[in-house]
């Protein structure tokens, strides 16, 4: 498959808690994208990172990439509950102008 | 801030009726994609559209599929006869060059339901 796969697919933590989610790919890619989803809506961007970088902060959020291991991981830090919904990883892989996306890690964040 | 939108929200339609969902792009982005998302699996891509032709088209876009962009704003997607599989959400979503190199932005979907 040239989609990636999130992990944890789960993951429920207090507010004020880091949240840590892992996405994996398995091509050759220019760019590595993060999306949230609430519940039945649209997707909204949240960071991009590039082949060659390895590390971005937004905010609250810091993305890392590991182009060796085929892997990033979006982090959130002090985690509030809005910050409930579904995160996507989707992968831009080199000589497609498309995004490949993964299955997803929805999280819960407990007030 | 600009941003994709969508319409309808929710289309429901009856299996065999043709279906046009509607996007109007962020105005000075030149890529246009369609993906879908059916109900609890990952979102997939369908098409991409540059300088009014398909650039790029899943196994998924077959011939009951078509795009088009009628003017300057629209960006339509055309189910010609519908199947009960054909439920999911569809999203548009456009990007001001190609995503190698740019960020792309989503709307907020059409959820087409077929009955």
């Amino acid at each position: 498959s040239q989609q990636g796969e999130e992990d944890p697919q789960a993951l429920s933590i207090q507010e004020g808690e880091n949240a840590t989610m892992n996405c994996s790919y398995k091509t050759s890619i220019n760019n590595l994208q993060w999306y949230r989803q609430n519940s039945g809506r649209g997707l909204v961007h949240l960071i991009l990172i590039r082949s060659n970088e390895r590390e971005k902060h937004s905010g609250r959020l810091r993305v890392t990439l590991d182009t060796s291991k085929k892997s990033s991981s979006l982090l959130i830090t002090a985690s509030r509950a809005a910050d409930t919904a579904s995160y996507f990883c989707a992968n831009g892989q080199t000589g497609a102008n498309n995004l490949f996306f993964g299955t997803g890690t929805r999280l819960t964040v407990i007030p | 801030e600009p941003e994709v939108t969508q319409t309808p929200s929710h289309q429901v339609t009856q299996m065999g009726q043709e279906v046009i969902l509607r996007c109007v792009p962020i105005s000075n982005h030149l890529y246009f994609y369609w993906y879908r998302q059916i109900l609890g699996q990952k979102v997939e891509f369908l098409v991409s559209f540059y300088n009014n032709e398909i650039s790029e088209k899943s196994e998924i876009f077959d011939d009951q599929f078509s795009v088009e962009r009628p003017d300057g704003s629209n960006f339509t997607l055309k189910i010609r006869s519908t199947k009960l599989e054909d439920s999911a959400m569809y999203f548009c979503a456009s990007s001001e060059w190609q995503i190698a190199y740019n960020e792309q932005f989503f709307g907020p979907g059409t959820r087409l339901t077929v009955l």
